[in-house]
């Protein structure tokens, strides 16, 4: 299994620029999520999505966009980039949301470092 | 969600065994608690949960007193390849949707 995979590694992009970071799991978990990392910083949660045609929105979802078609794949979209939202982007995934006593593991891809000027 | 506290950073050598510890004062009947590890450039990665008493795995042991009101984590003769933050949660039952990381404690291993 290749895990928790994201593209791109790097982007830098122009205020006012839209673009889509990619985020996909082939351990057909069902419970996908994506998070920021600010420098110093924990990381907080932007979106989630329990299932395909299921998200809800987590601490800081405001400029960013998901929707989750697919079990595999979980997009994060950036309408209209800021500066603010230079950050390191996180996507995780989780099985098993139905068990009691399940072992809270979420799988962290390597994430996405963006820049915007 | 119940609200952590742990040190901001720590300072070990190699060969020495390291206790990071966690207070939780509002953890809930239902809720876990949760260890991560985070590298520079690379996301979390979980160690070891645990609800009461002791968990030990292959990467660490889990410390939970009987009001499991704090938590240690504790890491055996450190290497500098353990230097990271690590990062203490407090969990639901079944998981959390909405895990809440702090800033997380920066361990650095010397020679």
């Amino acid at each position: 299994n290749a895990g928790v995979t994201q593209t791109p590694k790097f982007q830098v992009l122009k205020t006012g620029q839209s673009m889509t970071l990619q985020c996909a799991q082939d351990m057909n978990h069902e419970y996908m999520s994506w998070y920021r990392q600010d420098p110093g910083m924990g990381l907080r949660l932007i979106h989630y999505s329990v299932g395909a045609g299921i998200t809800d929105q987590g601490e800081v979802p405001n400029g960013y966009n998901v929707s989750r078609s697919t079990t595999e794949d979980f997009p994060l979209r950036l309408l209209s980039a800021a500066p603010s939202q230079t950050s390191v982007y996180f996507c995780a995934s989780r099985q098993d949301l139905r068990a009691v006593h399940s072992t809270d593991t979420q799988y962290f891809g390597p994430g996405t470092r963006l820049t915007v000027l | 969600l119940a609200k952590t506290t742990q040190p901001i950073s720590m300072d070990s050598y190699e060969g020495q065994e390291v206790n990071i510890t966690c207070s939780h004062n509002n953890i809930a009947t239902n809720d876990y608690i949760t260890w991560y590890q985070q590298f520079p450039s690379q996301g979390p990665r979980f160690i070891i949960q645990g609800y009461k008493t002791k968990v030990t795995n292959e990467v660490a042991s889990l410390f939970i007193p009987a009001d499991r009101k704090s938590s240690t984590l504790s890491l055996p003769r450190v290497s500098l390849s353990d230097t990271a933050v690590y990062y203490c949660l407090v969990v639901g039952a079944g998981g959390g949707n909405k895990l809440t990381f702090g800033t997380g404690t920066q361990l650095k291993v010397e020679l």
